[in-house]
């Protein structure tokens, strides 16, 4: 596609269950950000992918977070056992390689925990 | 502890006025400073960036100014349109080597209103 892809758009889910959240990066763009915002706040760094490695997981809020990319595109961000402080939006972005400063983001997730 | 600030949540301006927002910041090791404009529901879009070796920037209606020894850039739009109302983020890259490299450090947003 044009853009960077997620999904699901929405998600809502009861505290305690495994949520799974996709990011499709940009074609050809080898670097993959998963950033954070909670209501009334700024963007917070998850996790980045160059390819296939994740050079920097130092912002992934606790061990029930975690990251993977595969086949150095698709990536998914896997959040177990749910907890209310999860709720956000969930926001992907890529760019052709690191150190390239602009990031393109996509829609997000919202993930709603209840 | 927030690098990156934009210490006014909200900005209201008269169409065809001078909107203007600001950003601090306290890492040194910053070198790259962009502005990202967001409506609800979409991601943030990229808008108008700098480079820590300039001090100003500009692109149509939209100018970026960098004052590095105060550790402030502001976000000038002239002249505002409705169509700019949107939150606005600023954003901070690291050069390589830093230990931030790699990923943008945002504030907080803006909310600017631009009423017709």
């Amino acid at each position: 596609g044009a853009g960077v892809s997620q999904s699901p758009s929405n998600k809502v889910t009861e505290k305690g269950k495994d949520v799974e959240l996709r990011c499709d990066p940009i074609s050809g763009h080898t670097a993959l950000y998963w950033y954070r915002q909670s209501l009334g706040q700024g963007l917070e760094f998850l996790i980045y992918f160059q390819g296939n490695s994740a050079p920097d997981k130092s912002g992934l809020p606790s061990d029930r977070f975690s990251a993977e990319r595969t086949g150095g595109s698709v990536s998914t961000l896997t959040i177990q056992r749910t907890q209310q402080e999860d709720s956000a939006v969930y926001l992907c972005a890529s760019t052709y390689n690191v150190g390239q400063n602009i990031q393109y983001f996509g829609a997000g997730t919202r993930l709603s925990v209840l | 502890d927030q690098q990156v600030k934009q210490n006014s949540p909200s900005l209201s301006v008269q169409e065809g006025r001078i909107s203007i927002l600001n950003c601090d910041y306290t890492n040194s090791m910053f070198d790259y400073f962009l502005w990202y404009k967001k409506y609800p529901a979409e991601g943030p879009t990229f808008l108008i960036s700098i480079s820590s070796i300039k001090d100003k920037n500009e692109d149509g209606r939209f100018t970026v100014f960098l004052n590095k020894s105060a550790k402030h850039l502001s976000l000038h739009i002239v002249p505002s349109q409705p169509g700019d109302s949107a939150v606005y983020f600023c954003a901070a890259s690291e050069q390589a080597g830093g230990t931030s490299y790699g990923k943008l450090t945002f504030g907080q947003g803006t909310i600017l209103t631009v009423h017709p």
